[in-house]
């Protein structure tokens, strides 16, 4: 009964490589989000989309792509990773006329 | 732009002991405030909302507007009340949660 699963929980990979992390809502909501957790544990959002459109670009680099295939699922996929993009990322959901944003698991990616 | 801050990094409190965890934040507007909790490696949970007015855990929050606070209070810490605390507030109208830079609560025994 899990709301917000994303895959993989831990992904170690070399710099340079392109990696995908997938995300997946059974909640029914409206709205998705990609949020970062650095080292230091701020967290900071990189994206949002509403109904597979795209509503919020927090400033990330266009290495980092999402997509929404439909409105259950947020990818985000990283292309050329750098030292920088070891972090938690946290995928995230929301109904669209209600605040409360339900968080996944995060996934661990740690580029070495 | 919205912000929030939570001045303490790391708060350390001794089990039974009365918890506060700071929070304040910068919003011309209305805000919509919560708390939410991350234990050890695992998902960000929420733990309360300002309009909700409820206690969880124990824990309670009360929206000072004029202070622009929303502090999380206990009367009575726990152990497992160890965790990381974040603020985060949504502006009217919007959908993106800021957060605050986060404190690490530990109960000491």
């Amino acid at each position: 009964d899990t709301a917000v699963s994303q895959t993989p929980k831990y992904l170690v990979t070399q710099m340079g490589n392109d990696k995908s992390i997938k995300c997946e809502q059974n909640l029914g909501h409206d709205t998705m989000y990609w949020y970062k957790q650095d080292s230091k544990k701020f967290l900071k959002i990189m994206f949002s989309y509403n109904n597979k459109e795209l509503i919020i670009n927090e400033t990330v680099p266009n290495r980092f792509s999402p997509k929404s295939p439909d409105k259950a699922h947020l990818n985000l996929h990283i292309n050329s990773l750098e030292l920088g993009d070891s972090a938690v990322y946290f995928c995230a959901s929301s109904r669209q006329e209600r605040n409360t944003i339900y968080f996944g698991e995060g996934s661990w990616l740690t580029v070495v | 732009a919205q912000r929030v801050t939570q001045p303490e990094k790391l708060l350390s409190v001794f089990k039974g002991a009365p918890v506060e965890l700071k929070c304040n934040y910068s919003y011309s507007g209305s805000p919509e405030l919560f708390w939410y909790v991350q234990y050890s490696r695992q998902r960000l949970q929420l733990l309360l909302r300002h309009i909700s007015r409820e206690s969880i855990k124990g824990f309670t929050a009360d929206l000072n507007k004029g202070e622009t606070s929303f502090h999380l209070k206990k009367p009575f810490a726990q152990e497992e009340d160890s965790a990381m605390y974040y603020c985060a507030l949504i502006a009217q109208g919007a959908q993106k949660l800021v957060f605050g830079q986060g404190t690490r609560l530990t109960i000491n025994p």
